[in-house]
């Protein structure tokens, strides 16, 4: 069974930072692309970024892109997200998923989300 | 970025009731669509990709078509679990981007 498991939201201040991480099990981590994607509270989701297999490929979403930075390690099955620079906007449930390719932008599995909120 | 526009926003709707939502981009994508279920407090799930490929497991009422820039969710036969907000995403380009969700309630 595949499972996804988030971990490392919490408070901080604006201009703080954060890493957030995802324990992957059930699957072969190395194969696949990895992606997180953002949720504000009380609004739609957001695409935040994707990474390939080997790691060696990412993107971002513009408004996080300078910000973020997303990293995997396969000899842990975790892939993170180094959140920089917060804004008082970046306040949501961080989710990562797995893709169903390397990359193909279509994500089979979902973990339940870390809280990352942002405020003075 | 390409622009992902649903419609509609909300629609009730009763149990047994055919149902069908929109989503439209701001330039061709293809087919490379695919369609996110999400209910309070839980993450998305997956229904359909490829803009009308349904996710292995998903129940057969659900169904997607179009190709370009207007594409179609529909539920033949809505079902009490199918109260939800629905997403649609664009995987052509990145950044990747998401409609802004159509809320599917209770009439």
């Amino acid at each position: 069974e595949v499972q996804l498991v988030e971990s490392g939201g919490g408070w901080v201040q604006p201009g703080g930072s954060l890493r957030l991480s995802c324990a992957a099990s059930g699957f072969s981590f190395s194969t696949y692309a990895m992606t997180w994607v953002r949720q504000a509270p009380g609004k739609g989701l957001e695409w935040v970024s994707i990474i390939t297999s080997a790691g060696g490929t990412t993107y971002y979403a513009d408004s996080v892109k300078g910000r973020f930075t997303i990293s995997r390690d396969n000899s842990k099955n975790t892939v993170y997200l180094q959140v920089n620079s917060l804004r008082v906007e970046d306040t949501a449930v961080y989710f990562c998923a797995k893709d169903r390719g390397d990359p193909n932008g279509v994500f089979d599995h979902w973990g339940q989300g870390t809280l990352v909120s942002v405020s003075s | 970025a390409i622009q992902m526009t649903q419609s509609p926003s909300s629609l009730s709707a009763s149990v047994g009731d055919r149902v069908t939502i929109t989503c439209r981009a701001s330039q061709a994508i293809r087919n490379d669509l695919g369609w996110y279920q999400q209910k309070p407090g839980k993450a998305p799930k997956l229904l359909i990709y490829s803009a009308s490929t349904l996710q292995s497991g998903v129940p057969s009422r659900f169904s997607g078509s179009g190709s370009g820039t207007e594409f179609t969710l529909t539920i033949s036969s809505l079902q009490p679990e199918d109260f939800a907000t629905y997403y649609c995403l664009q995987d052509y380009i990145y950044p990747q981007t998401f409609g802004q969700g159509t809320k599917v309630d209770i009439k």
